[in-house]
C-alpha cells in the first residue's frame, strides 16, 4: 500500500492551525498512525487508529479519516511542533508516507 | 518505563553483513502479542519497515529485502538481533528498533537509532 502525503512542506507561524493530509492507494480502514520526528530524534507516535492520541500527546493534535483519506490537524501550532510528520498504515505490512515538513514561515 | 537502544557498527564495507542489537527493557517479549521491529531511514528520506519478531518467535520481513534479512531474539528475551547481508552504499541509514503489537502494528516506542554508513 502506497501512502502519499501533502503538502511536502508547509511554512507556518506559531498559533496557526495546520492540516496535513495522507492518502492511501487502497483502503486501510482506520489502520493509520501519525508520527512526529524532530531533527536528530527518533519518530514519536502521535496518533493511532486514525484518531486516538497516544499517551502524553497534547490535545492540540487530532487525527481524522478512514479508508483512503486521512488528516492530522494541529489546532494552534507551538514552536516545538516544527518537525517532520509521517503517516503509516498497518492494514497490511507496515508502510510509511514520504512525510510533510512543517517549518517556520 | 519502556526503553529500547540499538547498538552495532557505525561503518561497514560493501558486501559485508551488518549485525545490530536492540536491547530493551520495561516490557516483555514473552507477553502475547508483543513484537520488536526494525525500521530504517536513509539520510533525508522516509522511514522503511524492515522486519519484526513476535512473542512466539515468528518472524516477518519486508518482502523487497527478505532474502537479506534475519531477525532473532536471545534466550533471555531481552535483546533482538538483526542482520542484513550483502550491504551496499544504498543501505546507509539510521536503523531503529521499536516496539509494536501483532494486532495493531504501529510503533509506540522507539530507540534513539544507530547510524550505519556503508563505504569502502
Amino acid at each position: 500500500i502506497v501512502l502519499t502525503q501533502s503538502p511536502a512542506t508547509l511554512s507556518v507561524s506559531p498559533g496557526e492551525r495546520v492540516t496535513l493530509s495522507c492518502r492511501a492507494s487502497q483502503s486501510v480502514r482506520s489502520d493509520l498512525a501519525w508520527y512526529q520526528q524532530r531533527p536528530g530524534q527518533a519518530p514519536r507516535l502521535l496518533i493511532s487508529g486514525a484518531s486516538t492520541r497516544a499517551t502524553g500527546v497534547p490535545a492540540r493534535f487530532s487525527g481524522s479519516g478512514s479508508g483512503t483519506e486521512f488528516t492530522l490537524t494541529i489546532s494552534s501550532l507551538q514552536s516545538e511542533d516544527f518537525a517532520l510528520y509521517y503517516c503509516q498504515q498497518y492494514t497490511l505490512w507496515p508502510s510509511f508516507g514520504p512525510g510533510t515538513k512543517v517549518d517556520s514561515k | 518505563q519502556v526503553s529500547l537502544k540499538e547498538s552495532g557498527p557505525a561503518l561497514v564495507k560493501p558486501t559485508q553483513t551488518l549485525t545490530l542489537t536492540c536491547t530493551f527493557s520495561g516490557f516483555s517479549l514473552r507477553t502475547g502479542g508483543t513484537c520488536v521491529s526494525w525500521i530504517r531511514q536513509p539520510p533525508g528520506r522516509a522511514l522503511e519497515w524492515l522486519a519484526y519478531i513476535d512473542w512466539a518467535d515468528n518472524k516477518y520481513y519486508n518482502t523487497s529485502l527478505n532474502s537479506r534479512l534475519t531477525i532473532s531474539k536471545d534466550a533471555a528475551e531481552t535483546q533482538v538481533v538483526f542482520t542484513m547481508t550483502d550491504m551496499v552504499p544504498e543501505d546507509t541509514a539510521t536503523y531503529y528498533c521499536a516496539r509494536t503489537y501483532m494486532s495493531t502494528p504501529y510503533f509506540d516506542s522507539w530507540g534513539q537509532g544507530t547510524p550505519v554508513t556503508v563505504s569502502s
